[in-house]
Order: structure tokens, then sequence, then C-alpha cells
């Protein structure tokens, strides 16, 4: 069963904090890790995408992969109201069927000015 | 680009009706997919087709059918709506990386349809 686990939250931070949400993966061999954030009523929304262990950033977001720990995060410096979402953590397990993502339930971020 | 567009926005089914949702995508994608969206319960995916011609389930097809008769379209076709059908349906496209499996996926704005 190739599963991707988030804590649902909600996580609380208040305006111009770092919000960390982290993620993981169950099948070994995943290449490729997304970052997306759904608005209430909404569709979601491609954050940041990581392949390669470390960090990559973007802005106010940091994504950071740990393939070894199966592991990966989703850091918002300065956090804003606007931020206030759900943020879903997306994973390409290999020989995904059609380069599918397997999606977690997503974490929700609330942010309080 | 309007990127991925989806018809209708919300729709109100009564049991055993059927209806389409439209789903096209203008970045000359090949991947194409539909999930559907429960609260609390993540992104399920329904359907997914690899280019024109090609379509495949996925997790949770049971009381849908899909067509890609091209590159641009992925409608998905709901026969006898049942009240488990509620929910937001997603359309989504992508192209493939050979290297690292997946490109990002983008989502269309969504269909919301509740069965009665």
């Amino acid at each position: 069963q190739k599963e991707v686990e988030q804590n649902s939250g909600p996580l609380s931070v208040p305006e111009g904090a770092i919000a960390s949400l982290n993620c993981t993966y169950s099948d070994r061999g995943s290449q490729s890790f997304f970052w997306y954030r759904q608005y209430s009523g909404k569709s979601p929304e491609l954050i940041m995408f990581i392949y390669s262990n470390g960090d990559k950033e973007d802005g106010r977001f940091t994504a950071q992969l740990n393939k070894a720990s199966q592991y990966v995060s989703l850091l918002i410096r300065d956090s804003q109201p606007s931020d206030s979402a759900t943020y879903l953590c997306a994973v390409n397990p290999p020989n995904q069927a059609g380069t599918a993502l397997i999606f977690g339930k997503g974490t929700t971020l609330s942010v309080s000015s | 680009n309007a990127g991925v567009t989806q018809t209708p926005k919300f729709r109100i089914l009564k049991i055993g009706q059927s209806m389409t949702l439209q789903c096209t995508q203008d970045m000359n994608h090949n991947y194409m997919y539909w999930y559907r969206q429960d609260p609390g319960m993540g992104l399920k995916l329904i359907y997914y087709s690899v280019g024109a011609g090609i379509t495949d389930k996925g997790e949770v097809p049971n009381g849908y059918n899909v067509s890609r008769s091209t590159t641009e379209d992925f409608p998905l076709r709901l026969e006898l709506a049942a009240p488990s059908q509620t929910s937001v349906y997603f359309c989504a496209s992508s192209q493939s990386n050979l290297v690292f499996g997946a490109y990002e996926q983008y989502f269309g704005p969504g269909t919301r349809l509740t069965v009665t």
C-alpha cells in the first residue's frame, strides 16, 4: 500500500513566524515530490517540487527532502494570513501507473495576525 | 493560456441520472487525470490517460467511464449516479518526466457534484 502521511492539523502560527509542514511516504523508491496549496473551495495549486535530497528555496518557501528517512517538508518563512490554507504533499512512487501522484490528506495551516 | 478548464462548476443530480463532466487543457500535455476529493479524505485517482486513445483505471474507477479522443479533452462520464458519488471532481494534466517519472500536475477549478 503506497501511502503519504501528513498531520491534519490545524497548525497555528502567528504572523511573521516560520511554519513547518511535514510529510512521510512509504515507497522508498519515490523520486518526485510536490507541495500543493489549496484554499477552501478552490483547486490545488502547485507551490514547489523537489527531486533531489537537500533543500530547494523559492521565495518564502523552502522544500526539504530526505530520501533516507522518507521525509519531505515545507517551510514557510515570514508567514502571512494569506498563507492560511490546506497544504497537500504529493509523491510519485516508482512504477506508478500513468505517473499519477499519491496525495496526503493535507495539513491545515492557520496564520493569525 | 487558460490551462485546465472544467464544466460545469456545480451540478445536482438525482439518483440514477447520468452526466458528463468536461475537461479541456491547452498546454499540449500528454497526461491527464481525474480525481475526486471528499472532505478530509484527500485526492483519489479515478482514471488517467497517457495520451489520445489510451485510458486506464485509477484507485476508485467504479461507476465512472472516460474517453480521450483528442490530446486536449478528457471527459468523465457518470452512469447511474449514486449518493456515494457526491464529491468534488478535479481534472489535472501534466507532461511526463523520463528521468524522475513525473512532472508537476496542474489542476482545473473543479466540479462540485451532489447526488440526492
